[in-house]
């Protein structure tokens, strides 16, 4: 089936620091690539997107791009915030899936000032 | 702007007893579905519905039932709690139409099954 493996954290950098948590990917067909985000007591929120082979997903200094080749979507930031303290979860939506989402099981990452 | 929300936030139970998780939203989505978020597990799917009256088993459906009787409302009924269901419980929304995997979250609700 459908698996999601992401880098393990927790994941602790400076501010102003480069970002990138590893993601691959295992599926059957062609699926759609997701970051999402989850703020210390809240509910996931999508972070960004792809939805076939070298798009590439961006959303507030946050990217990640599609590579079919290696089964990968790595998220990068090129100089975090404290702000951006949060999980990070990768996850896949299989084409004929309904909508349901595969999810990695996240990574912790902490920016101190 | 309320988009989901759920109820309670928190709960503590006992093994064996029942309860149920209430879910609504007020975006006219017609897929909806639950999550459970277990540390160094990610998240994974309970049960889901992609429309009143239709619903579907996830990844972990044991111990979990779900009616759809309205669009809106999407409640999560656990029959017999047991501490195996101790978990962060996230029910999540989306358009039938449109792109795909665009959920939207509650805020989630603790449950501690002692």
């Amino acid at each position: 089936g459908d698996s999601v493996t992401q880098m393990e954290g927790p994941v602790t950098l400076s501010e102003e620091a480069f970002l990138t948590i590893n993601c691959t990917y295992t599926a059957t067909g062609y699926p759609s690539l997701f970051w999402y985000v989850q703020y210390p007591g809240e509910g996931l929120q999508l972070l960004l997107k792809a939805t076939k082979a070298d798009d590439k997903g961006s959303n507030k200094g946050f990217e990640a791009t599609y590579r079919k080749e290696t089964t990968s979507f790595h998220l990068e930031k090129g100089s975090v915030q404290v702000s951006d303290s949060a999980v990070y979860f990768c996850a896949l939506s299989d084409r004929g899936s309904a909508r349901q989402l595969t999810f990695g099981s996240g990574t912790q990452l902490t920016v101190l000032p | 702007n309320a988009g989901v929300t759920q109820t309670p936030k928190f709960q503590v139970l006992k093994t064996g007893q029942s309860m149920t998780l209430q879910c609504a939203q007020d975006m006219n989505h017609e897929y909806m579905s639950w999550y459970r978020q277990d540390p160094g597990m990610g998240l994974r799917l309970i049960h889901y519905s992609v429309g009143a009256g239709i619903t579907d088993q996830g990844e972990v459906p044991n111990g979990y039932n779900v009616s759809r009787s309205t669009t809106e409302d999407f409640p999560l009924r656990l029959l017999s709690a047991a501490p195996s269901q101790t978990s962060v419980y996230f029910c999540a929304s989306s358009q039938r139409q449109g792109a795909i995997g665009e959920l939207f979250f509650g805020e989630g609700s603790r449950l501690t099954v002692l």
